[in-house]
């Protein structure tokens, strides 16, 4: 089975800490997101990489950072967190053998910032 | 920009058809997907048209017509375990055809009651 692992379900930091959310894929995918979903506001792209070392800002990058130094790794960093990126974070892998418009998603990061 | 306009909400009672529009306003279209997220779960990929009409799998249909910027997903034989939210997506790609990423529509709410 293809598997999106994110490395915290849960976590509950204070403002201005830095935070790191990990993502490992095992499908030797090339292109790696991350979305944060928001109720009322759907899926939004904060980050995407289509290769090691390679990073495209999606449509919410303010606030983010994201780094990808070996191909099944995808870590997004919230240098100084705020309370408006309490949010559930979710990664997502696809790569040219898959269907075109299909990505594959982990189970979630919820975030609570306090 | 991009946008994706999709119904908030939408009941139905078991063994009904639902349909699910999305209308789309982006650049650089390459094809609609269709996802299902039920509560506390990750969204998992239903189905993906790339090309005007309709894509059947198993009870659940999807129609793209791209001249009117417009689809739909369609539940037939309604189950009560059908209740999710239903997002569609706009893939949108780069220069190099195998670089995608998904746009998101904020969510549709099937509530599926006996």
């Amino acid at each position: 089975d293809v598997k999106v692992t994110q490395s915290s379900r849960y976590l509950v930091k204070r403002t201005g800490e830095k935070v790191f959310l990990e993502c490992v894929q095992d499908m030797d995918h090339e292109n790696m997101f991350w979305y944060r979903q928001d109720p009322g506001l759907g899926l939004r792209l904060i980050y995407f990489s289509y290769d090691v070392k390679m990073k495209e800002k999606g449509d919410i990058p303010e606030g983010y950072s994201v780094s990808r130094e070996k191909k099944e790794r995808f870590s997004l960093i919230l240098e100084s967190a705020s309370t408006n990126q309490t949010s559930m974070y979710l990664c997502a892998s696809n790569g040219g053998g898959e269907g075109p418009g299909e990505l594959f998603f982990g189970e979630g990061s919820r975030l609570t910032v306090l | 920009g991009q946008s994706l306009e999709q119904p908030s909400e939408v009941t139905a009672v078991e063994g009904a058809i639902v349909q699910i529009n999305c209308t789309y306003q982006t650049s650089g279209f390459y094809g609609l997907s269709w996802y299902q997220q039920h509560d506390g779960g990750a969204p998992t990929f239903l189905s993906y048209n790339g090309l005007d009409g309709l894509e059947e799998t198993g009870r659940f249909s999807s129609f793209l017509s791209r001249s009117d910027s417009y689809g739909y997903l369609l539940l037939q034989e309604l189950q009560m375990k059908d209740s999710a939210s239903y997002f569609c997506a706009v893939r949108e790609g780069g220069v190099n055809t195998g670089f995608q990423k998904l746009v998101f529509g904020t969510g549709t709410r099937l509530l599926v009651s006996p």
